[in-house]
């Protein structure tokens, strides 16, 4: 039962152009997301989070949407950059057992071609 | 945020052995937590250890396959026991941190079992 589910392994954007990971759940309970960034043989790299009360939370060229009724999230980055190029995960979890019980997706894979 | 550093990196072990895996946080923190990734899949939580009591181990992951230690508040092991090709993963430790209790991941350690 994937309860977080990102349903493209793979992306490719141009760079300067703008990069959207999408990422569904199921789980009603979630109420807090986050976005994980990963480099080969590097462990994931906190990017963004958003909790349920809000719809955006945006942090310099990332921005997070929320949308609660359709259960989706989805991550914008603009300008995407060589740099972007790297494994994207997306995990939910509830504020009240907030990192003890994150629930990861499946990872889409991000290259920005120069 | 916190530094995270794993031992060993990666490794190539042998069916039927155990390997443990050291995790050092640079600060004290309460909640430390060991994932598995294996190939193309996201990450899995295997257990929460916090210092001074027993893991709690998920849904499908058991003391005697992975042994996992908390002798204080900078440090946590995790053994993979009587390992199976099955067992090849990437394994890594995260810690809790920060108001919004995400979590921050060591880089992990790249097990090959042959």
């Amino acid at each position: 039962d994937q309860q977080v589910k990102q349903n493209s392994p793979s992306l490719s954007v141009q760079e300067g152009r703008i990069s959207i990971l999408n990422c569904d759940y199921t789980n009603s309970m979630f109420d807090y997301f986050l976005w994980y960034k990963k480099y080969p043989a590097e462990g994931p790299t906190f990017l963004i989070s958003i909790s349920s009360i809000k719809d955006k939370n945006e942090d310099g060229r990332f921005t997070v949407f929320l949308n609660k009724s359709a259960k989706h999230l989805s991550l914008h980055i603009v300008p995407s950059q060589p740099g972007d190029s790297a494994v994207y995960f997306c995990a939910a979890s509830d504020l009240i057992q907030g990192a003890q019980k994150l629930v990861f997706g499946q990872g889409t894979r991000l290259t920005i071609n120069p | 945020s916190a530094v995270i550093s794993q031992k060993p990196s990666r490794d190539i072990c042998q069916r039927g052995t155990s390997l443990t895996i050291q995790c050092q946080v640079d600060s004290q923190v309460t909640m430390m937590f060991w994932y598995r990734q294996q190939p193309g899949q996201s990450l899995t939580l295997i257990a929460t250890a916090n210092q001074g009591s027993e893991a709690t181990y998920e849904s499908g992951f058991v003391i005697d396959k992975f042994p996992i230690s908390r002798p204080n508040l900078t440090f946590s092991t995790l053994t993979v026991s009587n390992m199976s090709p099955e067992d090849s993963s990437i394994y890594l430790c995260s810690v809790e941190e920060g108001t919004n209790t995400e979590a921050f991941f060591g880089q992990g350690t790249r097990l090959t079992v042959v």
